[in-house]
């Protein structure tokens, strides 16, 4: 089992809301990534870190945003939830020695009422 | 387009049976392969890396086939268990990217039942 954590596991929340979805790694990966899934659905990247101080926007546009001033930490925070961002959010991370492996964190179900 | 397709998208079997699941790609260049299982509600779990130069790969009773040429890979699975329900995942990871990019296919819902 990875070494990756993310809390909430489960967030039912009003419209209009600010929340933070939080995700760590105790294994010191410098890459981390954000990805969004629906069901049934493939999973989409929407943010991705290098390392400290470094964020980038991925493939599928977010109204999210993400911050890395700790390497092990990576947050994702929606500054007003709206029912579209109802999905499963995926953190993952892996090592500066190559892209192959990927340890994700048990994910974020998101439900905006 | 760079593009990762599953088949079959669901399938049902009966415990102690086996089952292949396909995977076709069309991402280039290509750099490797993976399968991944991911229970419901929880986050992939790897279970095979194949790179361009690996045409089999075996975890367990996971078995993963690449065929590079004709950009198909398969994983089969032996004497199924109940624990095996899940989706597999198919991803396919170009190369030429610092980031290592990686396409995801939309998974085989697998249910195994006693």
């Amino acid at each position: 089992e990875a070494d990756i954590y993310q809390t909430p596991r489960y967030l039912v929340i009003g419209t209009g809301k600010k929340i933070t979805l939080e995700c760590s790694q105790t294994m010191g990966h410098d890459k981390m990534y954000w990805y969004q899934q629906d069901p049934g659905m493939e999973l989409h990247l929407i943010h991705y870190s290098y390392g400290v101080n470094s964020t980038e926007k991925g493939d599928l546009s977010s109204e999210s945003t993400v911050s890395r001033i700790r390497t092990e930490h990576f947050p994702l925070t929606l500054e007003s939830a709206r029912p579209s961002h109802t999905s499963q959010y995926l953190c993952a991370s892996s090592s500066e020695q190559g892209a192959y492996e990927q340890y994700f964190g048990p994910g974020t179900r998101l439900t905006v009422t | 387009k760079n593009q990762v397709e599953q088949s079959p998208q669901s399938l049902i079997i009966l415990e102690g049976k086996n089952c292949t699941l396909q995977c076709n790609y069309t991402v280039s260049p290509f750099s490797n392969l993976r399968w991944y299982k991911q229970d419901t509600g929880r986050g992939p779990v790897s279970l095979t890396i194949m790179t361009f130069s690996e045409n089999t790969k075996s975890n367990g009773r996971y078995t993963a086939t690449l065929d590079a040429d004709t950009k198909q890979s398969s994983l089969h699975i032996t004497a199924s268990q109940l624990s095996d329900s899940a989706s597999y995942i198919c991803v396919v990871s170009d190369r030429g990217s610092t980031l290592g990019r990686l396409y995801f296919g939309r998974g085989t819902q697998l249910t195994v039942w006693p």
